[in-house]
């Protein structure tokens, strides 16, 4: 089936750790996006791609790293300099304006 | 920066009863679209509205827009518990960079 396949969908980590999230998709879309998601708000964009080797910034990207080297992957790390990383990640594509989700990757920092 | 802001925050309705969420932007569009999510799942995306457009059905969704107003609405007839949810508009920022800035959305609940 094609589509997004985000992992791991629940992660914890402690304090002062990296961790990666992978996003996978085999929609041949090029652009691809994450975004953060806490309790009762909207989303907010972390990065985004539009072609492999190429991501900006996004709205709230201070503590976060991306990479882009193949285009059905676009994997997400959440550094520790990220104060506040217990979110809701979602990882996103796109085709002809409509965005396809994956079903998200939740982190909680103990 | 959040383009979209919603309103209500939440909406509860009876099964049968529409229901109706707005979104209002505050810059140039190309599109505006509308998402929803299940608690805990990813998005869906429901329908896009160009901004040529005023109005737009698909299926139980009517979807309006207003460019002057610089806001939309999504009214869903016929509701059914199914459709609890939270919904979302988006924009593509014009000036950006292929952005999609999302709202906050509308929490929606239909009770049985």
């Amino acid at each position: 089936d094609g589509g997004i396949t985000q992992s791991p969908k629940y992660l914890f980590r402690k304090e002062g750790q990296n961790v990666t999230l992978s996003c996978e998709q085999n929609l041949n879309h090029d652009a691809m996006y994450w975004y953060r998601q806490d309790p009762g708000q909207g989303l907010r964009l972390i990065y985004y791609s539009q072609i492999v080797n190429d991501f900006q910034k996004g709205d709230i990207a201070e503590g976060y790293s991306v990479s882009r080297e193949k285009k059905e992957s676009f994997p997400l790390t959440v550094t520790s300099a990220q104060k506040n990383p217990t979110a809701f990640y979602l990882c996103a594509s796109r085709k002809s304006g409509e965005l396809f989700f994956g079903e998200g990757s939740r982190l909680t920092v103990l | 920066s959040q383009q979209g802001e919603e309103d209500p925050q939440a909406l509860s309705i009876q099964e049968g009863e529409n229901a109706t969420m707005n979104c209002s932007y505050k810059t140039s569009i190309n599109n505006l679209q509308w998402y929803r999510q299940n608690s805990g799942r990813g998005l869906v995306h429901l329908i896009l509205i160009r901004s040529n457009e005023r109005e737009k059905h698909s299926g139980r969704l009517r979807v309006t827009l207003d460019t002057s107003k610089k806001s939309s609405s999504l009214l869903i007839t016929a509701s059914r518990a199914a459709d609890t949810a939270s919904y979302f508009c988006a924009t593509d920022d014009t000036g950006g960079y292929n952005k999609l800035i999302f709202g906050a959305g509308t929490r929606l609940a239909v009770h049985p």
